[in-house]
């Protein structure tokens, strides 16, 4: 199978301890979005990545939450001291340029308790 | 962010009815994407739209992107119960903006 892949695809943690998300792109997809999803939502825009630069940001990201692309294949997503509130599913997603059409992964769902 | 106004907000049809569903933006697009979620999983792209006018089909499935770039419509012909989830729209410009959902219940 050669989808985006997400690990975990279910965490469950107590508030205050960090989690770590990893996402595997297509191989041949240059940029990598996270986004976040909570039930009856669609999903929100979180950060991506142009091979390893982190490009942009959404104003969601607080300064608990890091993301990073070291070698512009993999993706890692880090959220640090978990609050109740971060309780969501976590998705990755690369894209095919030109024209643009991403594909998810099947997501991390993360439970803070 | 921004989300795309997708309606209806959910739907329950018997077999074998047809469904239709839209959204709309204030913002104009460049790419429409279909997407439909099931529970658990990551969203699956059924459609994707490239340029306004365009009416591109995928099996039951018919969507279209608005003239405007502002809106496009999914439809699926003669529903099963296995196209029981969530559908979403998904608009590009700089980023990309998911609707709402609709969630689909096809009853037996």
């Amino acid at each position: 199978d050669t989808g985006v892949s997400q690990n975990p695809r279910h965490k469950i943690t107590k508030r205050g301890q960090n989690v770590t998300f990893r996402c595997d792109p297509i191989s041949e997809h240059n940029r990598l979005y996270w986004y976040r999803q909570t039930l009856g939502q669609g999903p929100e825009f979180l950060t991506y990545f142009q091979n390893e630069a982190q490009l942009e940001k959404s104003r969601l990201l607080s300064d608990r939450f890091s993301a990073e692309r070291p070698k512009g294949s993999f993706s890692t997503l880090e959220i640090q001291r978990t609050e109740q509130g971060d309780s969501a599913m976590y998705l990755c997603a690369s894209l095919k340029s030109d024209p643009d059409t991403q594909y998810f992964g099947p997501g991390t769902r993360l439970t803070v308790l | 962010g921004q989300q795309l106004n997708q309606s209806p907000q959910s739907m329950f049809i018997q077999e074998g009815e047809d469904v239709s569903m839209n959204c709309t933006s204030s913002s104009i697009f460049n790419t429409w994407l279909w997407y439909k979620q099931e529970p658990g999983e990551g969203p699956v792209l059924l459609i994707a739209l490239y340029k306004a006018g365009e009416l591109t089909s995928n099996g039951r499935l018919t969507a279209q992107f608005g003239i405007t770039r502002k809106d496009s419509f999914l439809n699926i012909s003669a529903s099963i119960p296995s196209d029981v989830g969530i559908y979403f729209c998904a608009g590009t410009g700089n980023q990309f903006y998911f609707g709402t959902g609709t969630s689909l219940t096809v009853i037996p």
